[in-house]
């Protein structure tokens, strides 16, 4: 099973919008609905941000966004904060009892 | 809150089996809409998972380490435990462990995640 394919990095200044790409096949990120999103701050535990392609726990500010055409899911940030710099991962199940995560991308805010 | 917490060595040497566990506490271990997951980071690398487990006993793991994994569930104990044998330097890694969604169930991602612990790989 290979890794999705992400961006290595991203930028953005205060206020803007970033999307982070996350690029997968058939037989993950295209057949099913089940896309998550993590955000990683320097030595921390990865956070649940999205699961469910576009679906948000309670408590993740709603500026964080999920999408997914074919096979490439993205991560929307909308308004992105000082605070929102970090590396970000996505991963998808996969056929079989698999799960994949991207490569990660780090997002510095400007 | 429900919490997890990996415990075990954090130096296993070359060829060695590495062994931890998982104690999850502020919930039950066996909520048949989560399986119990294993997943590592390499410093400064990306996330990888390692596999799973259901409180049944039922295990799934990576294709690329599959030989040489194994998990466990103690349900009394309220906690799962991994063993990854033959290690090499390439293993070293911060290892957590996380809550995961029953993909027979329904998609939740992977929710509540241990504090991670950091085993090196070393003579």
């Amino acid at each position: 099973q290979s890794a999705l394919t992400q961006p290595r990095s991203v930028s953005g200044s205060p206020g803007q919008s970033v999307t982070i790409s996350c690029t997968g096949t058939s037989t993950d990120v295209g057949g099913y609905n089940y896309v998550s999103w993590y955000q990683q701050h320097p030595g921390k535990a990865p956070k649940l941000l999205i699961y469910a392609d576009y679906r948000r726990p309670s408590g993740v500010p709603d500026r964080f966004s999920g999408s997914k055409s074919g096979n490439t899911a993205s991560l929307i940030i909308s308004g992105v904060q000082a605070e929102d710099e970090a590396d970000y991962f996505c991963c998808s199940y996969a056929r079989n009892y698999n799960w994949v995560f991207g490569g990660g991308t780090k997002l510095t805010v400007l | 809150q429900l919490q997890l917490q990996e415990s075990g060595p954090g130096l296993v040497k070359p060829s060695e089996t590495l062994s931890l566990t998982c104690s999850v506490s502020g919930g039950s271990i066996t909520d048949n809409n989560y399986f119990w997951a294993w997943i590592r980071q390499p410093p400064g690398e990306g996330l990888e998972w390692i596999g799973s487990i259901y409180y049944s006993g039922s295990t799934y793991y990576s294709p690329s380490l599959k030989s040489r994994v194994s998990t466990s569930v103690d349900t009394s104990e309220n906690q799962f435990s991994l063993k990854l044998s033959f290690v090499t330097a390439a293993d070293t890694a911060i290892y957590y462990c996380a809550r995961q969604e029953n993909p027979n169930i329904a998609p939740r991602g992977i929710d509540y995640w241990g504090q991670g612990t950091l085993v090196t790989v070393s003579s």
